[in-house]
């Protein structure tokens, strides 16, 4: 079944150390996000790759990075950790970018920044 | 600044009961409204989506309306089950962008 898959699905790392998480997509969708949601609060978008094109949230802190090597792949780079980061992170795809368009997610990474 | 509530952030009902879950948002230029069901350990699934236009979609036991003008939107649950217990998100486009805002979500748990 065409899906999103993120990896991995825990994720414990300490204050201060750099994780990548991952999500692949075999849609072949041209939108790939990645959302932030701490625990009991809403889904926060982080950004958004519409192809090769990044678009940062202008709240989203320098310490998140993302690239997308290809239109399978995304990641999501934490360079430095803090204890606020703890949260689970959710990658959905689009196939455009539209308003109308449906969004499909993954079932999330738990990140613990102990 | 668009902001979406949801109350209550809790629901705990007796198997067999209707219930209603709340949505609350600030802008009311939108362009849709979503309703999203999410089960630990797995993604968001889309429920319904209601059109700024539209007043109400139905699927099976479940039907959300939209009043726009008044920044409201309600989920009906028809005849609750164990397996509704999940948590509800409900999330709107602005017409001015084409990003989700979420609420925060209402947990439910319908106990046998």
């Amino acid at each position: 079944d065409a899906m999103v898959i993120q990896n991995p699905r825990y994720q414990v790392t300490q204050f201060g150390k750099p994780v990548t998480l991952s999500c692949s997509q075999t849609l072949n969708h041209n939108v790939m996000y990645w959302y932030q949601q701490k625990s009991s609060q809403a889904p926060k978008l982080l950004f958004h790759y519409y192809d090769k094109d990044f678009n940062n949230e202008a709240d989203t802190p320098d310490n998140f990075q993302s690239r997308r090597p290809n239109t399978s792949f995304c990641f999501l780079d934490i360079r430095s950790p803090g204890l606020g980061d703890t949260a689970k992170y959710l990658c959905a795809t689009s196939r455009w970018a539209d308003r109308g368009e449906t969004q499909y997610f993954g079932p999330g990474t738990r990140l613990l920044v102990l | 600044k668009q902001e979406v509530t949801q109350i209550p952030a809790a629901l705990s009902v007796p198997e067999g009961e209707n219930l209603v879950l709340n949505c609350s948002f600030t802008d009311s230029a939108i362009y849709n409204l979503q309703w999203f069901r999410q089960d630990p350990g797995k993604g968001l699934t889309s429920l319904l989506l209601i059109q700024s236009s539209q007043r109400e979609q139905t699927s099976g036991r479940l039907n959300a309306s939209l009043d726009k003008s008044s920044g409201r939107s309600t989920l009906y649950i028809a005849a609750s089950q164990p397996g509704d217990s999940a948590t509800y998100l409900c999330a709107v486009i602005n017409n001015a962008g084409n990003m989700l805002t979420f609420g925060g979500g209402t947990r439910l748990m319908v106990k046998p």
